[in-house]
């Protein structure tokens, strides 16, 4: 079936030690985010690609970045994780013009920060 | 900014009663959707309305979009504890079919036996 894809499932990282969460997606949809979640919070958006276009949210730390290789795959970085980036990392995948479709979401990253 | 709030942010109901989470956004957009997360789990999508008056329907749920008063409220009839989980409402901040989407603060259901 096609879907969206993230790996790991969980990811334990030491403080200050580069981390990268990858994503991938069979749907073909050029559009593909990152969203951050910490306990009890709404998704936040870190940033999107519309296709190699990379669309940065303002308030998004620059310790993050990303990398989108090709369609399918999507990377996350994160350069020097603190204790505060501890958080479920979610990416999604969209087709803008069908009709105002859904979002298809993974089934996320728990990244823990030691 | 968009600013996008639901109320209430818990709710804790009987089996089979009815209620009305609220969902209220700042700016103008046509494109709202209402999302379902479990505990630890991913974003399940559950409805996407995109007009001034949209109803959609599905189960015990029921969504509604009102435009002009930047409304949108999801229903829940005759609750079952399945639908215990976090609801969420998402506006699409773009409005342009970009579907950036910003979130509401979730709505924490419990349905209690």
């Amino acid at each position: 079936d096609a879907m969206v894809i993230q790996n790991p499932r969980y990811q334990v990282t030491q403080f200050g030690k580069p981390v990268t969460l990858s994503c991938s997606q069979t749907l073909n949809h050029n559009v593909m985010y990152w969203y951050q979640q910490k306990s009890s919070q709404a998704p936040k958006l870190l940033f999107h690609y519309y296709d190699k276009d990379f669309n940065n949210e303002a308030d998004t730390p620059d310790n993050f970045q990303s990398r989108r290789p090709n369609t399918s795959f999507c990377f996350l970085d994160i350069r020097s994780p603190g204790l505060g980036d501890a958080a479920m990392y979610l990416c999604a995948t969209s087709r803008p013009g069908t009709g105002g479709e859904k979002l298809f979401f993974g089934s996320g990253t728990q990244l823990s920060v030691l | 900014e968009l600013k996008v709030e639901q109320n209430p942010l818990f709710l804790s109901m009987q089996e089979g009663k009815n209620y009305t989470i609220y969902c209220n956004y700042s700016t103008t957009s046509d494109r709202l959707y209402w999302y379902r997360q479990d505990p630890g789990k991913s974003l399940e999508s559950l409805f996407v309305l995109l007009s001034n008056g949209a109803v959609k329907q599905e189960g015990r749920l029921m969504a509604s979009l009102d435009t002009k008063a930047r409304l949108s409220t999801l229903h829940i009839t005759a609750a079952v504890h399945d639908l215990s989980a976090t609801y969420f409402c998402a506006v699409d901040a773009a409005n342009f079919g970009n579907e950036k989407l910003t979130f509401g603060t979730g709505t924490r259901l419990t349905i209690i036996p």
